[in-house]
């Protein structure tokens, strides 16, 4: 079972938008909505920022957001801030929601 | 609001069983999925397993033949054995729960421990 894949970094400037990306399988990302982000900042626990594909639990800002086509899923943040610098990552159900993988993961630089 | 703690040992050998506590205070012990996630040192999120009130578990495939993660409802906690363990296992290990409201997505997450495997 191998990883979803992210790229390994993304970059942006404070005030624009940055898309990162988590591609699978048909097995998985394609096949549930149990789709989540999480941010995770150096040295914290990870922070749960989407889930169900788009749905922003309270307390997160709306300029996070999420979608998926296909067998893949995207994380967008608008109105890039310095405290959005971290790590993020997908995660999505698979085999029956019997088993969660996350992806490998990807570095947001605010520039 | 709802609080994960978590505690175990941070050091081993090779061959010995890893084992971790997490308690959850401030919330309901019921309706949930309680999982463990672990960080490899620089490296991404990988899930271990998970557990329910009643005891119902799901595993990662690839840890599966070493992992029990077993549940003492009464006490409102969950606890993560891992035998055999080797350098590979060194990592930071996390609780967390999955919420029923959020697709079982993991909403509450524990302090992190840090456990290294060295001869």
């Amino acid at each position: 079972q191998s990883a979803l894949t992210q790229p390994r970094s993304v970059s942006g400037s404070p005030g624009q938008s940055v898309t990162i990306s988590c591609t699978g399988t048909s097995s998985d990302v394609g096949g549930y909505n149990a789709i989540s982000w999480y941010q995770q900042h150096p040295d914290k626990a990870p922070k749960l920022m989407i889930y169900a594909v788009s749905v922003r639990p309270p307390g997160v800002p709306d300029r996070f957001s999420g979608s998926k086509s296909g067998n893949s899923a995207s994380l967008t943040i608008s109105g890039l801030q310095a405290e959005d610098e971290a790590d993020y990552y997908c995660s999505s159900d698979e085999g029956s929601y019997t088993y969660v993988k996350f992806g490998g993961g990807t570095k947001l630089t605010v520039l | 609001q709802v609080q994960l703690q978590q505690w175990g040992a941070g050091l081993l050998k090779p061959s010995e069983t890893l084992s971790l506590t997490c308690a959850v205070y401030g919330g309901s012990f019921s309706g949930y999925y309680w999982s463990w996630i672990r960080q490899s040192p620089g490296k991404g999120l990988e899930w271990i397993g998970e557990i329910n009130h009643s005891g119902s578990t799901n595993y990662n495939p690839s840890l599966k033949s070493r992992v029990t993660i077993s549940v003492a409802t009464s006490k409102n906690k969950f606890s993560l054995r891992l035998s055999s363990v080797t350098a590979a296992d060194t990592a930071v290990y996390y609780c967390a729960r999955g919420a029923p409201d959020f697709y079982y997505a993991m909403d509450v997450w524990g302090q992190g421990t840090t456990v290294t495997v060295s001869s």
